[in-house]
Order: C-alpha cells, then structure tokens, then sequence
C-alpha cells in the first residue's frame, strides 16, 4: 500500500536559519510522482514542486532545495536561510500508476514549519 | 484569473441538516477531486471525478455526496449521515486521468456544526 510518512509534526526555526523538512515514502510501483505543497495560514495549498520516480537529480529553486533519495524513499525539502513568510504547513504526497492510488494524491499529515523573527 | 472557488468560505450546519459546498473552476481541467482536511492531519479524499457525469468515492465518502453535471462544477454535499463533519474542505483540479499532474486546489470551505 502506498504511504507517506512526515515524522515532523511542528519545527520552530528562528530566520535565516536553514531546515530541512523530511518526507518518506512508500510504494510498490516502479513509475510515481512526488510532490511537495505549501499551505500558508489563509488555507489553500500551494503546488512547489513535483518529481517523477526516474529522475533523481536533486533540484534548486532560489531558496528551495529538494533532495530525492530512491535508495531511502526519501523526498526532503530544504528551506536556506528561512524567512517568516516561509511559515506555512508542508505537505508531501505521492501519486503512482498502477500500485493503487489511480493516479490520485497520498498526503502525508503535514510539517508545521514556524519561523520567528 | 484562472483558478478554482470554493464558496462560502465558512458554513454552519444544523443538526440534521444537508448542506452543498460549491467549487467552480475555469482551468478546463477534466479531473475534480474533494478533500477533508482535520487539524493536524493530511489531506483524506471524499470523492473525485475523472470526467463529467462520472465520479468515484474515495477514502470517506461515507455522509457525503456528490455531482458532476458540468466540467467546471463539483458541488459536494454533506448530509445528516454525517456525524462529523467540522473540518476544512479542500477542492482541486487536475488534467484527467494523469498522475504525474499537479492538483491546484480553491481556498477550502471551512464548515462547523451548530
């Protein structure tokens, strides 16, 4: 079955310090997808980032960084040098092709990420 | 602006009382889908719609219902059935049929009881 595990529940990090929130995975298929969302305080979610499972470059998006690890089934997201308006809960989730979900989203529960002045 | 609404932003519900979200979107996306979201956890799908006049249930769709008689329209309905249904409720959009497509998702509705 498919899965993905956010151990983090809540970080405090005071700005510009760099965190990393993390993201484990799990599925049976070989072909799926990763995504990480954002959802600020007013509530909608926000799509940063998808990866599919046969490309584990790691990439870079300003301050954003994402590091995709098959040999853990691990997605982490890094945040460098954070900012308050990073504040926001994290969502990981996963889509595969024929493992079940039918092409629909797997939602972790979410990282709180607080970032104080 | 393309984008997806959800409307009202906040709703009460009496006892024993069904109550419609509304979710219109002007993305041209086939794929519609409706979450539950509960403090502190993920996202838990109610139902979702690959085309129109179709739809699935998804994890909980015990106490909701739902239509999809127009591309752009998915109303979902929480009805008596459902014993508790305070939470934040999610709706997206997707191109059909394509895992590997992102979903983007209205500001929510957030319902409480009365």
């Amino acid at each position: 079955a498919q899965k993905v595990t956010q151990a983090q529940t809540e970080i405090s990090v005071v700005e510009k310090e760099d965190v990393t929130l993390d993201c484990v995975y799990e599925t049976r298929d070989t072909t799926y997808y990763l995504f990480w969302y954002k959802q600020p305080p007013s509530g909608e979610l926000v799509f940063l980032i998808r990866r599919n499972s046969f490309d584990e470059q790691n990439e870079i998006s300003g301050r954003y960084s994402w590091n995709f690890q098959k040999s853990t089934s691990s997605f982490n997201f890094t945040i460098t040098a954070s900012q308050v308006v990073d504040s926001a809960v994290y969502f990981c989730a996963l889509s595969d092709e024929y493992g079940g979900s039918q092409g629909n989203l797997i939602f972790g529960k979410g990282t709180k990420l607080s970032v104080k002045p | 602006d393309g984008g997806i609404t959800q409307s009202p932003k906040y709703l009460f519900r009496k006892e024993g009382q069904n109550v419609t979200l509304s979710c219109e979107q002007n993305l041209n996306h086939d794929a519609m889908y409706w979450y539950r979201q509960d403090p502190g956890q993920g996202l838990r799908l109610i139902y979702y719609s690959q085309i129109v006049n179709d739809f699935q249930k998804g994890d909980i769709a015990e106490g909701y219902s739902v239509s999809r008689e127009k591309k752009e329209s998915f109303p979902l309905t929480v009805t008596s059935a459902q014993k508790n249904p305070t939470a934040f409720y999610l709706c997206a959009s997707s191109t059909r049929g394509r895992s590997n497509q992102p979903q983007h998702f209205g500001d929510g509705t957030r319902l409480s009881i009365l």
